[in-house]
């Protein structure tokens, strides 16, 4: 089955570098998702990306937080100046569509983000 | 806005027990309903989903779950727990139509399975 993959695994900076999350969605897939999870918290929603801009954004997307799809495959999360709140786990996902047919959200195994 | 309540963070089931995990869940508009399972240091795999057609939806590996307006719940079971099931579960809800279809989980039920 395919499968979206995430890397790096585990990111290791310091507050206020930058780091960017990279994700590749399956490729036929046309909605894109970020997702984080605080340790011991629920898993929260950050954003929808779909024909190259973002569809929905909660509010912990602030103005540090920015999504790309640099190349047709590849989706970022890049957070400009990290702070120690942004540790976290982040999970990528994708989907074919949205609704009753479409919308199954497939996860990647998510980058571990820990800042110091 | 959707909310969605996981009741008892972590469980432990006997091997061969049946496996009860609740979910309660709010939404002002018909909701999409679903689980995942987290498997360790894997991503999130869905188990089933729940979209307006019959209330009782079958998954992967055995697990059910019923959908319940009066109660609005999504409760998940399994007959009989097998070790390969420990695991982290969550129960999420996003709402039909929505351009970008975002999920709104749980806080995740954590099952152990004894031998």
């Amino acid at each position: 089955e395919p499968e979206v993959t995430q890397t790096p695994s585990h990111q290791v900076t310091q507050m206020g570098q930058e780091v960017i999350l990279r994700c590749v969605p399956i490729s036929n897939h046309l909605y894109f998702y970020w997702y984080r999870q605080i340790l011991g918290q629920k898993v929260e929603f950050l954003v929808s990306f779909y024909n190259n801009e973002i569809s929905e954004k909660s509010e912990i997307f602030d103005d540090q937080f920015s999504v790309e799809r640099p190349d047709g495959s590849n989706f970022t999360l890049k957070i400009r100046s990290t702070k120690l709140e942004d540790s976290a786990m982040y999970f990528c996902a994708s989907s074919e569509g949205v609704g009753t047919s479409g919308g199954k959200q497939y996860f990647g195994p998510g980058t571990r983000l820990t800042v110091t | 806005a959707q909310s969605v309540t996981q009741l008892g963070s972590h469980v432990s089931v006997s091997e061969g027990a049946l496996v009860l995990l609740r979910c309660n869940y709010s939404s002002s508009v018909p909701p999409y309903l679903f689980w995942y399972v987290q498997y360790p240091n894997q991503g999130l795999q869905l188990l089933l989903k729940y979209t307006s057609a019959a209330t009782l939806v079958k998954g992967i590996n055995g697990f059910e779950a019923e959908f319940k307006k009066s109660e609005t719940s999504f409760h998940l079971t399994k007959p009989s727990a097998h070790m390969s099931d420990a695991a982290e579960y969550f129960c999420a809800v996003s709402g039909p139509g929505a351009a970008g279809n975002k999920l709104t989980f749980g806080g995740g039920t954590r099952v152990l399975v004894k031998p």
